[in-house]
């Protein structure tokens, strides 16, 4: 049983192409995380939140709680936004942390 | 100021053997997280601590352990090595009591090979 549940698994864009990733989980939750990782394997937190939206820079991070569901969107997308992007839980329970299983971005320019 | 640091960065050992791994936090930071990744199993929680306390703890075998020390410097320990612990573990370190809940910094990761 997966608790957070990532689409797509790989997605292709050109350069310029408005991006969006979806999170889909099943718990109710304290704060859900996306994350970013580069090849090499250094991991970078992007956002954190519990409700509503979030915003920085080209990055946009929204919410529903009700539909236990977040998206990450990225505008006017670029080669260096090629990575790996996690979306990552904390129930409410708050002993845990569930991750899912990433969306492997390539943006050919 | 010093990101998160983790030593070593690569390692190779053998079944049986037992590995330790070391994580120093942002300064100011007082939990650190641990994380293993691997290529089947993706991301996995493994335990975090704060103020020398183990806090929260995934599904992992006893042979996974570790600890905090008064600087909030982190170890992590595999003894009894096997090859299904060949991964990358990653640790993370935040201010506030639960990782989850608060912003994370993670470290490069120490590259773990079992052969």
């Amino acid at each position: 049983k997966n608790e957070v549940e990532q689409s797509p698994q790989n997605l292709t864009a050109q350069e310029g192409e408005f991006i969006t990733i979806n999170c889909s989980y099943s718990v109710g939750i304290s704060a859900l995380h996306w994350l970013q990782q580069h090849p090499g394997g250094g991991i970078v937190s992007l956002f954190m939140l519990s409700s509503g939206k979030k915003k920085h820079g080209r990055l946009i991070a929204t919410i529903n709680i009700q539909e236990k569901h977040s998206s990450l969107h990225i505008t006017a997308s670029h080669p260096r936004d090629s990575a790996v992007y996690i979306c990552a839980l904390t129930p409410y329970t708050g002993n845990q942390f569930y991750f899912g299983t990433g969306t492997s971005l390539t943006v050919i320019p | 100021k010093a990101g998160v640091t983790q030593t070593p960065r690569y390692l190779i050992k053998t079944r049986g053997q037992q590995v330790t791994l070391s994580c120093s936090p942002i300064s100011g930071h007082r939990s650190v997280s641990w994380y293993q990744q691997t290529p089947g199993q993706g991301l996995q929680f493994l335990f975090e601590y704060f103020s020398e306390t183990q806090r929260n703890k995934g599904n992992f075998p006893g042979r996974f352990s570790g600890r905090q020390f008064s600087n909030s410097r982190s170890e992590m320990n595999v003894s009894t090595l096997e090859l299904g612990d060949s991964a990358l573990y990653l640790c993370a370190s935040s201010y506030g009591q639960t990782a989850g809940a608060n912003v994370l910094t993670f470290g490069a990761g120490s590259r773990l090979t079992v052969l």
